[in-house]
C-alpha cells in the first residue's frame, strides 16, 4: 500500500518570505501522480500543483514551485513570496497511474499560517 | 451547478440514528469520491466511483457505512446508527475520467453525533 507522510503538523512564516513543506511517499511502483492540495479556513480543498513521475523537470504555478526527487521519494512544496491568503492546510497526495486502481491517498497535512 | 454540491452542511444527530448524505457533483465528471475528515486531521478515503460502480470500497469503516451513486450523477453516502466516532466533515470530489488525480471538492457535510 502506498503511503504519504508530512512531517511538519505546523509552520509559520513572515509575509512575502519563502516557505518549504515535506512530503515524502512510499510506492513501489515507477508510474504515479503527486499532487499538493490547499484546504483554507473555509473548509473547500484545491489542487495547488500537480506533477507526473515520469517527468524530471519540477512543475511550477506562479509562486507555487515543486522540488521533485524520485530515487528519494520526496515531493516539497515551495511557495515564494506568501502572502495572507495562503494560510491554509496543505496536503500532499499520490495516486497510482493505473485505470484500476484510482485512490488519492492524502498525508496528514502542514497547518500553515502566514504573519502579516 | 458550477461546482461539487453536498447536502446538508451540517447534519446534528442522536446516536444509533441513520443518516443520509448527499454529493451532487460536477456535470460530466466521471468518477466521484467520499472522504472523511475528523477535527483537525487529513482525510481518510472511504469509497470511489467510476459511473454508478464503486471498484475500491476498502475505506467504508464498517458495514454500517454505504454508498451508491445512480444515472452516473449523484451519490448519497448512508450510515446507519450512527456512532460519537462518526462525528466528522464527510467531503466528496469529483473529477473528470482522464484527470487522474485532480479532485474538485465540495465544501463537506458536516456530521455530529450526539
Amino acid at each position: 500500500a502506498q503511503t504519504v507522510t508530512q512531517s511538519q503538523p505546523e509552520m509559520s512564516v513572515q509575509e512575502a518570505e519563502t516557505v518549504t513543506l515535506s512530503c515524502t511517499y512510499d510506492t513501489s511502483e515507477s508510474n504515479y501522480y503527486l499532487f499538493w492540495y490547499k484546504q483554507p479556513p473555509s473548509r473547500q480543498m484545491i489542487l495547488v500543483i500537480r506533477q507526473e513521475a515520469y517527468k524530471q523537470q519540477n512543475a511550477t504555478e506562479n509562486r507555487f514551485s515543486v522540488n521533485f526527487q524520485k530515487a528519494a521519494k520526496s515531493f516539497s512544496l515551495k511557495i515564494s513570496d506568501s502572502q495572507l491568503g495562503d494560510t491554509a492546510m496543505y496536503f500532499c497526495a499520490f495516486i497510482l497511474d493505473d485505470f484500476g486502481n484510482e485512490k488519492l491517498t492524502f498525508g496528514t497535512g502542514t497547518r500553515l499560517t502566514i504573519i502579516p | 451547478g458550477a461546482g461539487v454540491s453536498q447536502s446538508p452542511s451540517n447534519k446534528v444527530t442522536e446516536k444509533g440514528k441513520d443518516v443520509e448524505l448527499r454529493c451532487d457533483p460536477i456535470s460530466g465528471h466521471t468518477a466521484l469520491y467520499w472522504y472523511r475528515q475528523s477535527l483537525g486531521q487529513g482525510l481518510e478515503f472511504l469509497i470511489y466511483f467510476q459511473g454508478n460502480s464503486a471498484p475500491d470500497k476498502s475505506g467504508l469503516p464498517s458495514d454500517r457505512f454505504s454508498a451508491e451513486r445512480t444515472g452516473g450523477s449523484v451519490s448519497t453516502l448512508t450510515i446507519q446508527r450512527t456512532q460519537q466516532e462518526d462525528s466528522a466533515v464527510y467531503l466528496c470530489a469529483s473529477r473528470e475520467r482522464w484527470r487522474t488525480g485532480e479532485l474538485f471538492f465540495g465544501e463537506g457535510s458536516r456530521l455530529t453525533v450526539l
